[in-house]
């Protein structure tokens, strides 16, 4: 039962221009988002989070907006480089009474950028 | 900056050895996480520990055991290893908080069953 989902395997974008990709989720019990980046041969580094009683973070170049009722959230990239080239993770925090923090992924988008 | 350190990068074993996947963080995480990393399914959690002595079964641990002695060290065993647990193997920690913490990965290690 995969409760984070990525639809789009791959995204190729031209230099310049906006990247947008997506991510929906099912568990509304749901309570912290996370987008991640990785590069090949690499671990998954962090980009940026937004809390579920948010519904828009920016770090610079970076946007990531969560719209709750639809249960989808979504990360703009713009404008978009060739370095942006990677595969981009979105992740979902459940609340754990113990542990604190468990995240689940969703499958991953393979987002190329060309100059 | 938090670094979070797996033993090998590259690993190859025959089917049936016992393995152990090491992962080492240096700054003083409660939680820590071993997920897997397959092509078309994204990183599906192992096993994670809240606390030294502590696991839990994530969504994917048959086949797989891990141990926790000391906080900053979490490793992953694999019992009899078999060629469907060939992947790419991660590690991460993360400061334990009531709402969600950004975890932090090592490099991953590529595991090779034949």
């Amino acid at each position: 039962d995969q409760q984070v989902k990525q639809n789009s395997p791959s995204l190729s974008v031209q230099e310049g221009r906006i990247s947008i990709l997506n991510c929906d989720y099912t568990n509304s019990m749901f309570d912290y988002f996370l987008w991640y980046k990785k590069y090949p041969a690499e671990g998954p580094t962090f980009l940026i989070s937004i809390s579920s009683i948010k519904d828009k973070n920016e770090d610079g170049r970076f946007t990531v907006f969560l719209n709750k009722s639809a249960k989808h959230l979504s990360l703009h990239i713009v404008p978009s480089q060739p370095g942006d080239s990677a595969v981009y993770f979105c992740a979902a925090n459940l609340p754990e009474e113990t542990s604190g923090s468990r995240l689940t992924f969703g499958e991953g988008t393979q987002l190329t950028v060309n100059p | 900056d938090v670094k979070v350190t797996q033993s090998s990068r590259y690993l190859v074993k025959r089917t049936g050895e016992k393995v152990f996947l090491e992962c080492v963080q240096d700054m003083d995480h409660e939680n820590m996480f071993w997920y897997r990393q397959d092509p078309g399914l994204g990183l599906r959690l192992i096993y994670f520990s809240y606390d030294v002595k502590m696991k839990e079964k994530g969504d994917i641990p048959e086949g797989y055991s891990v141990s926790r002695e000391k906080k900053e060290r979490f490793s992953l065993i694999l019992e009899s290893a078999s060629t469907n647990q060939t992947s790419m193997y991660l590690c991460a920690s993360s400061l334990w908080a009531p709402r969600g913490e950004r975890a932090f990965f090592g490099q991953g290690t590529r595991l090779t069953v034949v």
